[in-house]
């Protein structure tokens, strides 16, 4: 299957900086990427939807100031979360929806971000 | 989005198929039924998906009701490595967004 590559894959910071987290697509094109975010024993929640040249699409409740989302080609999109404190610590994880395929999605590793 | 239900766990032994349960009564005729499986740490991998007719492929099958309410994943014989929370999504339907909303799926536990 295709691959979705994610990185960093683990990541720890200092209150109040922000990090940014890298989601590409390397054998294939994606218009549409997809952001997640994990907490411990629980399941993924949707934050948002990147669509390649546009604004991203956010779910209720996320904020869209404080995780900014990039998606400036077919193969790459960007999430920083800005001004992170502990509560954003979380296990982030981005797909790709391949053009040919658009059934299928497909998922990085995810990252492990811890902020301190 | 249209919701599914799962058990929470199943447990299987090793090399011995594994029958996934999905209910999804609220079904519309466009959604299309994924299985995705998540293995701790990791993140989600795709498995299978189908529309109305049953679906093979090198990982699993998928058994569909007629009337589309229910559906199952079959593992034909489960390895350890099989162990992870099996995820049963509906998307595809009308907007075509292709959003994937996860529930909490059901974790499978292989014992050897």
């Amino acid at each position: 299957g295709a691959v979705v590559s994610q990185h960093p894959s683990w990541v720890i910071c200092k209150s109040g900086t922000s990090v940014k987290i890298e989601c590409r697509s390397l054998d294939f094109q994606a218009t549409t990427m997809f952001w997640y975010r994990q907490f411990p024993k629980q399941s993924l929640m949707l934050m948002a939807t990147s669509n390649e040249g546009s604004k991203a699409t956010y779910e209720q409740g996320v904020e869209k100031d404080k995780f900014l989302i990039n998606h400036a080609s077919l193969t790459l999109s960007t999430l920083t979360v800005t001004s992170a404190h502990p509560e954003d610590s979380s296990f982030y994880i981005c797909s790709a929806r391949e053009q040919l395929a658009k059934n299928i999605q497909y998922f990085g590793a995810g990252t492990r971000l811890s902020v301190l | 989005d249209a919701k599914t239900t799962q058990p929470n766990s199943m447990e299987s032994n090793e090399e011995e198929p594994v029958h996934l349960p999905c209910n999804h009564s609220t079904i519309s005729g466009t959604d299309y039924i994924h299985w995705y499986r998540q293995l701790p740490s990791q993140g989600p991998e795709y498995v299978i998906h189908g529309l109305t007719s049953n679906v093979n492929n090198r990982m699993a099958s998928l058994a569909i009701a007629e009337d589309r309410k229910s559906s199952t994943l079959i593992l034909h014989r489960a390895t350890l490595r099989d162990a992870a929370v099996y995820y049963c999504i509906l998307s595809g339907g009308s907007s075509n967004t292709g959003k994937l909303i996860f529930g909490q799926g059901t974790t499978l536990q292989v014992k050897p």
